[in-house]
């Protein structure tokens, strides 16, 4: 299995502009999650999906963040217009059902800069 | 206070020795614990998970609950530099049995 694809690895934007970025979850898992990593919040949690349903996105920033799961094997998390403060890295990962218990697998992440 | 603490470390440890980390949790109805490791540059892997009081072994790693105290602690034993990493605590409340709430990480540093 190839795990969690993520594209594109590194983005550097400008400030203004807007960025997408995408997921490829594991064939077979139902549950995708979006993630954003910085040294000053740690890893949290935006967005997560069930079946291609949006079901928690209360950790998404602000309305210049969205993201779409349009089907079970792609999902896209755009930031429109992009801000310094978006620098960090963006996790996709995803799990095979939505037991406590169930393993999340993490992507590579894609490195955002936005200047 | 943070949902889920951790001490940002780093812990420097000899090679050989015990490495324990420690976490603590705010929420008493969380109901499932996991440590993620994730090495310089890479992304989180799991490697330990509890979910009852007591200790889980498994090949060096030993995780320890606590619920009473809200505390879950990772130890390492036989430290490697290959264990050099953070470690990452986390925490699902069994509301919303999907979210995990991660704390921010504990740096180990095994010097050979």
């Amino acid at each position: 299995d190839a795990g969690v694809i993520q594209s594109p690895r590194h983005e550097v934007t400008e400030m203004g502009q807007e960025v997408t970025l995408r997921c490829k979850p594991i064939s077979g898992h139902d549950y995708l999650f979006w993630y954003r990593q910085t040294m000053m919040r740690g890893l949290e949690l935006l967005i997560y999906f069930n079946n291609n349903v949006p079901i928690d996105d209360s950790g998404m920033p602000e309305d210049r963040f969205s993201a779409k799961m349009p089907n079970a094997s792609f999902s896209t998390l755009k930031i429109q217009p992009s801000e310094p403060r978006d620098s960090a890295v963006y996790f996709c990962a995803s799990s095979s059902s939505g037991r406590p218990q169930e393993t999340q697998y993490f992507g590579p992440g894609t490195r955002l800069l936005v200047l | 206070q943070k949902e889920v603490e951790q001490n940002s470390g780093p812990l420097s440890v000899p090679e050989g020795a015990i490495a324990s980390l420690n976490c603590t949790y705010s929420d008493r109805v969380s109901q499932s614990f996991f440590w993620y490791r994730q090495y310089s540059g890479k992304s989180p892997e799991l490697i330990m998970s509890i979910y009852s009081n007591g200790d889980k072994e498994d090949g060096r790693f030993t995780a320890q609950l606590n619920k009473a105290s809200q505390y879950v602690s990772l130890l390492i034993r036989d430290s490697q530099p290959s264990d050099s990493a953070t470690y990452l605590c986390a925490v699902n409340r069994d509301s919303s049995a999907s979210k995990i709430i991660f704390g921010s990480g504990t740096r180990l540093s095994i010097r050979p």
